[in-house]
């Protein structure tokens, strides 16, 4: 069955303190990976998109990498701005599948 | 910058009733998706629909659901005889010109069953 896991459900950091979201997944004919960030009330808020193993992408202080099996999204010196919930989904075929999302607080 | 429009913010209906569901997608995007979450749980992709007909559809997408793209600018969800479990924020994306492309998000409708 097609699943994703993302970890951990919630992140507490310090202003400046640097840390990794993971997202895991087991699909098949991934034709891409993305990451979202929701704040509470919204709809997701696209970041990143990722299509192969290996590929990186930047944009401030995030950083989204890929390989065959997890993404993971580096936040750099993160700021209380920073704090909403992340969220990875991939898509199989014609098929989306979303985690259930990192929640961030980051404390100034 | 260009955005997905939803409509009602939040809609308040009976058990058994039907309810629509409206989006106004990005202008010069193609494809359009219904998602919807459940409080507390993920999101859940339930249909995508591409020139004038649905692409893929997920198991929740039963004979309750349809689709529809009634003019140029507007893509709606219909829900038929609507339960109690169909309570959930429900939310419309758009992208551009190929399915693997990012997908923009409204910010939902929120639906309470009665």
């Amino acid at each position: 069955e097609d699943q994703v896991t993302q970890s951990p459900e919630a992140l507490r950091l310090q202003e400046g303190e640097s840390s990794s979201l993971n997202c895991s997944y087991t699909v098949s004919g991934l034709r891409g990976l993305f990451w979202y960030r929701q704040d509470p009330g919204k709809g997701p808020e696209f970041l990143f998109t990722l299509y192969s193993a290996g590929e990186e992408k930047e944009k401030e202080r995030l950083k989204a990498t890929l390989t065959k099996k997890e993404s993971f999204l580096h936040i750099t010196a993160p700021k209380p701005e920073d704090s909403a919930t992340y969220l990875c989904a991939v898509q199989a075929g014609n098929q989306f599948y979303f985690g259930t999302g990192t929640s961030l607080t980051v404390i100034p | 910058e260009p955005e997905v429009t939803q409509t009602p913010s939040h809609q308040v209906t009976q058990m058994g009733q039907e309810v629509i569901l409206r989006c106004v997608p990005i202008s010069n995007h193609l494809y359009f998706y219904w998602y919807r979450q459940i409080l507390g749980q993920k999101v859940e992709f339930l249909v995508s629909f591409y020139n004038n007909e649905i692409s893929e559809k997920s198991e929740i997408f039963d004979d309750q659901f349809s689709v529809e793209r009634p003019d140029g600018s507007n893509f709606t969800l219909k829900i038929r005889s609507t339960k109690l479990e169909d309570s959930a924020m429900y939310f419309c994306a758009s992208s551009d010109k190929y399915s693997n492309q990012p997908q923009h998000f409204g910010d939902g409708t929120r639906l309470s069953i009665l």
